[in-house]
């Protein structure tokens, strides 16, 4: 069993949409959690950095995080064809100095107008 | 803030020979880089974490003679693959992970590599 679950998708949603995305995890010593948007043949770009459980908020991104159910969510409100991409989530632990990343396997997100 | 840059974005190399990717921090200093590969349509596979002056660890199953790594300040690291083959051809990213509070990681925008 894979450390990180993530659904790689296809996940299509018309324009306007929310895209709801999450992650599961088995590791209860994860304690950061990130979310990425790659385009083909790009570097990850980070979307979202969040400590511990909680909400947070950016713009049109939320992301959650719920540490008891080992389990982190991703939405994109108003959603754009522009977001159409894929969208990876990674996490790491405290006790980690060197801060490796554990990575899922990835979302295809497509964005239809 | 936080771009990291790499070069070439894309290279192609005969077989047998050598190739070098350069990874920067442009805009802040970077105690570790990670270097990553990524075969299409699959997530990042970690090859090696490199820190400043020191020795990369490299991850189970990379060989550490044929990817050569150098992390030679805190805004510079570089991948040589030597000899290079064309199971050697991928996508290669680095990421570098910011020495402030947080440490957050951001990534290049890649290389590919294509050994014929």
């Amino acid at each position: 069993q894979k450390e990180v679950e993530q659904d790689p998708g296809p996940l299509s949603v018309p324009e306007g949409a929310i895209v709801s995305l999450n992650c599961t995890y088995s590791n209860s010593a994860f304690q950061y959690f990130m979310w990425y948007r790659q385009y083909s043949r790009k570097g990850p770009e980070l979307l979202m950095y969040t400590y511990s459980s909680g909400n947070k908020e950016d713009g049109r991104f939320t992301a959650q995080v719920d540490k008891s159910s080992k389990y982190i969510s991703l939405f994109i409100r108003d959603s754009q064809p522009s977001d159409s991409a894929t969208y990876l989530c990674a996490m790491r632990m405290t006790t980690d100095s060197w801060g490796k990343l554990q990575f899922g396997a990835g979302t295809q997100v497509v964005v239809t107008p | 803030g936080a771009v990291v840059s790499q070069h070439p974005s894309w290279v192609i190399c005969k077989s047998g020979t050598s190739v070098k990717i350069e990874c920067r921090s442009l805009d802040f200093q970077a105690t570790t880089m990670f270097w990553y590969r990524q075969f299409p349509k699959q997530s990042l596979m970690l090859m090696a974490t490199s820190n400043e002056g020191s020795k990369a660890t490299y991850e189970q199953g990379v060989e550490k003679d044929k990817f050569l790594i150098n992390h030679a300040s805190l805004t510079l690291s570089t991948l040589t693959v030597t000899s290079a083959h064309p199971e050697d051809s991928s996508f290669y990213i680095c990421s570098a992970r910011d020495r402030g509070l947080g440490g957050e990681q951001y990534f290049g925008p890649g290389t590919r590599l294509t050994v014929t």
